[in-house]
């Protein structure tokens, strides 16, 4: 299996905050990258596909990017709903996707 | 409106079975491939099985292989997971997932979930 890593595993930040999540491939996954955005509860919500594809109804300030194994994702002004837990997915493998055990972003 | 609505779950003694239903809304769900993701409390995302928009062709994790059938009724746009021979470690909510992407596998719509705890 191709293992994800992301980090940081947490992170604080305050509202307006610019802020930066990496995900690592154990191996070369080209842009076969996804990420989603998870709040307490709530199943999971694509936010960015195909590593910098903006899902549709997502705010602008969520960008990826990355291709191979380093990947991030980007929140350029954080807002309140963005407090949450964020997870890449690859999808290079189909016959088993991965998921990175996830970033929790936390307010300051 | 998409909608993916997840029920069968509960607590079931190890080595019991259960039944998950996931009733689609909003789309052609027989133009869809669909997967079942499941997560354990306070862990991350774990994809569990997919099956094709037909049912002709289906995958599954290597941990519930064997244990676990996927399956649809496109007529009732329902889909459907078998569990069997339940274990400690298949506690989870279960997401139906909808895939979406072209390039590559993503899922665009999710269930809200459904609650199974296996123990005695």
């Amino acid at each position: 299996d191709i293992q994800m890593t992301q980090s940081p595993s947490s992170l604080s930040a305050s509202v307006g905050d610019r802020v930066t999540i990496t995900c690592r491939a154990s191996q070369s996954i080209s842009s076969y990258l996804n990420w989603y955005q998870q709040k307490p509860g709530k199943a999971p919500k694509l936010l960015i596909y195909a590593a910098s594809s903006l899902q549709s109804g997502v705010p602008s300030r969520f960008s990826g990017s990355g291709s191979g194994t380093d990947f991030t994702l980007t929140i350029s002004s954080l807002q309140p709903e963005d407090f949450a837990t964020y997870y890449c997915q690859q999808s290079y493998s189909t016959l088993g996707v991965t998921f990175g055990q996830g970033t929790r972003l936390e307010i300051k | 409106e998409v909608q993916l609505v997840e029920s069968g779950g509960g607590l079931v003694q190890p080595g019991g079975s259960l039944r998950l239903s996931c009733a689609a809304s909003g789309f052609t769900f027989s133009s869809y491939e669909m997967n079942w993701v499941r997560q354990a409390p306070g862990k991350g995302l774990e994809w569990v099985s997919y099956i094709s928009s037909s049912g002709s062709t289906i995958y599954y994790a290597d941990s519930v292989k064997g244990r676990f059938t996927i399956s649809r009724d496109n007529a009732k746009n329902s889909l459907y997971l078998q569990m069997n021979s339940l274990r400690a470690e298949d506690t989870a909510v279960y997401y139906c997932a909808r895939e979406y992407c072209t390039n590559g596998v993503c899922y665009d719509y999710w269930g809200q979930g459904t609650l199974v705890t296996v123990s005695s």
